[in-house]
């Protein structure tokens, strides 16, 4: 069974903290991935990254970055965290398309974080 | 920007019925997925159907994909209780993008 997992499944943090997210998957995926998910907005995503050492900027990037130093491991940081970051984050991770036709998406359970 | 745009927002029904949900998107594709979320939880895929593909089934899911109307819909069959969630469609290569999804509340 392919598994996902995130460090917390719920943060409470304040203004201005550096919050750390970790994200590890146990198979072999060469992308990984960070969403915010609001309610009315669904998923929008943060940062993506195809393989170790590379990122690519979602659609909504400002006031996050990330890292990913081993292929299982992917971390979301708020440098600064503000109030409007409060949300679930969600990560994911799937095979490259060009690894072949299965690319679909696997989730952790997400991470609920509070920034007060 | 979101790809994907799930028709309707809310959807409530009996069990027993068929659901149906829509999803149109903006630019051509390769594939288009469907995810489900049970609440508060992580989204698990449902379907891939390809682009050359105009209907799949899994199950008592049935997907169709019109590429000309740059839609899909996703078909429940015979509902229960158990598939009160949220369904998202998603497309995207390496980067996937999602709708903001249809929650779905299947009554007993």
């Amino acid at each position: 069974d392919v598994k996902v997992t995130q460090s917390s499944r719920y943060l409470v943090k304040r203004t201005g903290e550096k919050v750390f997210l970790e994200c590890v998957q146990d198979m072999d995926h060469e992308n990984m991935f960070w969403y915010r998910q609001d309610p009315g907005l669904g998923l929008r995503l943060i940062y993506f990254s195809y393989d170790v050492k590379m990122k690519e900027k979602g659609d909504i990037p400002e006031g996050y970055s990330v890292s990913r130093e081993k292929k299982e491991r992917f971390s979301l940081i708020l440098e600064s965290a503000s109030t409007n970051q409060t949300s679930m984050y969600l990560c994911a991770s799937s095979h490259s398309r060009l690894a072949g036709p299965r690319y679909e998406q696997y989730f952790g359970p997400g991470t609920r974080l509070t920034v007060t | 920007s979101q790809q994907g745009e799930e028709d309707p927002q809310a959807l409530s029904i009996q069990e027993g019925e068929n659901a149906t949900m829509n999803c149109s998107y903006k630019t051509s594709i390769n594939n288009l997925q469907w995810y489900r979320q049970n609440s508060g939880r992580g989204l698990v895929h449902l379907i891939l159907i390809r682009s050359n593909e105009r209907e799949k089934h899994s199950g008592r899911l049935r997907v169709t994909l019109d590429t000309s109307k740059k839609s899909s819909s996703l078909l429940i069959t015979a509902s229960r209780a158990a598939d009160t969630a949220s369904y998202f469609c998603a497309t995207g290569y390496n980067d996937m993008r999602f709708g903001a999804g249809t929650r779905l509340t299947v009554k007993p």
